[in-house]
């Protein structure tokens, strides 16, 4: 069964830092989503990407965070100077076209030190 | 605002009982609606969708979801529970294009032999 990919399923980096989080979404879907999810939090939308741009972003979407698909397959998100608060859960999703669900990945933990 | 509202944060039952997690939503438009469920240490793996038709949904692993549009709810149900199912469970909304999804807080279910 297709799944979305995702890596590291952890990484540790010290505040400050720039982190590149990678997502390899299910082959031929259209749309692709980062999510995340603060320890004991709910899953909130970070952004949405869709025809080499980005479609919607939420207002946590600041200009710390960038994505690309740099190469037809992988979906990256990237942090350029991480904040203790970055730590989180951090999800990928791809879905196909309209009327269709979302796909998870497994999710990429980021702690932040 | 759209917004979703799980009551219940965490949630006992014995094997073999049975189940109702509850999901009310705020929503101005038609929703899409879902339940994603989360076990230790994995992504969100979704159990049941209601995009339209049938107000009455089935899923994977014995789950069902009634849509009540009257009461804005969304609960889902399993009329025997197994130790496996103990999980994070997350409902969901989203647009006709089931972008930009709203998940609830989640209810963490737990259950005893």
């Amino acid at each position: 069964e297709p799944e979305v990919t995702q890596t590291p399923s952890h990484q540790v980096t010290q505040m400050g830092q720039e982190v590149i989080l990678r997502c390899v979404p299910i082959s031929n879907h259209l749309y692709f989503y980062w999510y995340r999810q603060i320890l004991g939090q709910k899953v909130e939308f970070l952004v949405s990407f869709y025809n080499n741009e980005i479609s919607e972003k939420s207002e946590i979407f600041d200009d710390q965070f960038s994505v690309e698909r740099p190469d037809g397959s992988n979906f990256t998100l990237k942090i350029r100077s991480t904040k203790l608060e970055d730590s989180a859960m951090y999800f990928c999703a791809s879905r196909g076209d309209h009327n269709t669900e979302a796909f998870f990945g497994q999710g990429t933990r980021l702690t932040v030190v | 605002a759209q917004s979703v509202t799980q009551p219940d944060i965490h949630i006992t039952v014995s094997e073999g009982a049975s189940l109702e997690l509850r999901c009310n939503y705020s929503y101005g438009a038609t929703p899409y609606l879902f339940w994603y469920v989360q076990s230790p240490g994995q992504g969100l793996q979704l159990l049941l969708k209601y995009f339209s038709g049938d107000t009455l949904v089935q899923g994977i692993k014995g789950f069902e979801a009634e849509f009540k549009r009257s009461q804005s709810s969304f609960n889902l149900r399993k009329p025997s529970v197994h130790w496996s199912d103990a999980a994070e469970y997350f409902c969901a909304v989203g647009p006709y294009n089931t972008d930009k999804l709203i998940f609830g807080t989640g209810t963490r279910l737990q259950v005893f032999p």
